[in-house]
């Protein structure tokens, strides 16, 4: 099956510094989600991509869709405390109304405030 | 909006009892509903896709009488746990997926955290 590896597992960051992690997988995604999940919570979407090369924000948040279609990136810049958590890619196992979606293991980010 | 929850939130049960987890779509019809479960530290790992009015579709290696889906309409779906023992217990989390502009899009509920003692 189709497999996502995240880097870095965690990061430490100081208020205000921007931070970059990656995911990359063994093969083709037509479409990139990243999300967030707090701690005991359930996921929420930060950006979807559709498109190769995609590069899309919303807010400090910026992500892009790698041209080969098998990586993604994530960046955060001007950390502050509440962005604290897991961030996950994730990617649909098929197309159609029904897909299933395969997610990455996260990168737990801390920023000390 | 599409807002999802989920309920109970936690529960704790004694092991061999059986435990149901319910996940509603509160202001969406779901077409699809997602369970999946989470260890801590890990991610989630999708364990069954749930169609209303069908019988779910388990992932490979999730016990389907183990784990007992029932999708009664578009906005609810509930998950049970039969005789639970200390291994099952985990963060259950569902989602409801809604068609947004042409794409579907998952929402994803709070999360259930089950303990078995």
């Amino acid at each position: 099956g189709q497999q996502l590896n995240r880097s870095p597992q965690s990061m430490f960051i100081q208020e205000g510094e921007d931070v970059s992690m990656n995911c990359t997988s063994s093969s083709i995604f037509n479409t990139w989600l990243w999300y967030k999940q707090d701690p005991g919570e359930g996921p929420v979407l930060l950006i979807a991509l559709y498109k190769a090369g995609e590069l899309t924000s919303n807010g400090r948040l910026t992500a892009q869709f790698g041209i080969t279609r098998k990586d993604s990136f994530l960046n955060i810049s001007a950390s502050i405390p509440s962005d604290v958590g897991i961030y996950f890619c994730a990617g649909p196992n098929s197309g159609g109304s029904n897909y299933k979606l395969t997610f990455g293991k996260g990168t737990l980010l801390t920023v000390n405030p | 909006g599409a807002v999802v929850s989920q309920h109970p939130s936690w529960v704790i049960c004694k092991s061999g009892t059986s435990v149901k987890i319910e996940c509603r779509s509160l202001d969406f019809q779901a077409t699809t509903m997602f369970w999946y479960r989470q260890f801590p530290k890990q991610s989630l790992m999708l364990m069954a896709t749930s169609n209303e009015g069908s019988k779910a579709t388990y992932e490979q290696g999730v016990e389907k009488d183990k784990f007992l889906i029932n999708h009664a309409s578009l906005t609810l779906s509930t998950l049970t746990v039969t005789s639970a023992h200390p291994e099952d217990s985990s963060f259950y989390i569902c989602s409801a997926t809604k068609l947004a502009g042409g794409l579907d899009e998952q929402f994803f509920g709070p999360g259930t955290r089950l303990t078995v003692l």
